[in-house]
């Protein structure tokens, strides 16, 4: 299995509203990522966890909650979003903090925010 | 703060012709350098990557890119460019435990 896999592929939520993002990888690999892609610009790191321990975060509001439960599994939570966090929700995984063999990316949560 | 500079951000060229993307990073030190490519409305994949050795790197689909360390360059090439390739091009830095991404180049490529 070579594949990071997201769940949902689509999501409307409404502002009040609460919802999660699931990531997962059977690779075995021990970082994990998530970043953010509005149309037409480059992915933003918002979040880096290595062995399961946050190690990065990219001083993203506390509207956005991630989770990583275990090593192949991450979540982003999310709670009273803005019509402005509607984007591409990336998760990505990689062989430890490296990063050499660089990152293996999901296909991505479009969220929007009405 | 480290950063990646993609000056071309729209490309357009007719099948067959010669391709050439342009990346340029800030840091000085060691970096590990890659080009990833996201097809339209699919993930991004790894077209290559640059650790050390051979500043001539093969990457997949044909493409090869060059490191050129006196000029902070990374540049993707490749010689005959297909329809198929018609996508957005990013190149990337890791560095400090961070994968930085440029700005991207949209490439068209017209039959």
């Amino acid at each position: 299995d070579t594949e990071v896999t997201q769940t949902p592929k689509h999501l409307v939520m409404g502002m009040t509203n609460k919802k999660s993002l699931k990531c997962e990888q059977h690779m075995g690999h021990r970082a994990m990522y998530w970043y953010k892609q509005k149309a037409k610009k480059p992915p933003e790191l918002m979040f880096v966890y290595s062995y399961e321990k946050l190690s990065i975060n990219e001083s993203v509001p506390s509207r956005f909650s991630p989770e990583c439960p275990n090593s192949s599994l991450l979540n982003l939570h999310l709670h009273a979003l803005q019509p402005e966090d509607s984007a591409l929700y990336l998760c990505a995984s990689s062989h430890g903090e490296g990063g050499v063999y660089g990152y293996t990316f999901g296909s991505g949560t479009r969220l929007t925010v009405v | 703060a480290q950063s990646v500079s993609q000056h071309n951000h729209h490309v357009i060229l007719s099948e067959a012709a010669s391709l050439e993307l342009g990346c340029n990073y800030s840091y000085g030190g060691t970096v590990n350098l890659f080009w990833y490519v996201q097809y339209p409305g699919q993930h991004l994949q790894l077209l290559l990557k640059y650790f050390s050795g051979d500043p001539l790197v093969k990457g997949i689909k044909g493409f090869e890119a060059e490191f050129i360390k006196s000029k902070f360059s990374f540049n993707l090439r490749k010689p005959s460019v297909q329809w198929s390739d018609t996508a957005e091009y990013f190149c990337a830095v890791y560095n400090t435990d961070k994968l930085i991404f440029g700005t991207g180049t949209r490439l068209q490529v017209f039959p």
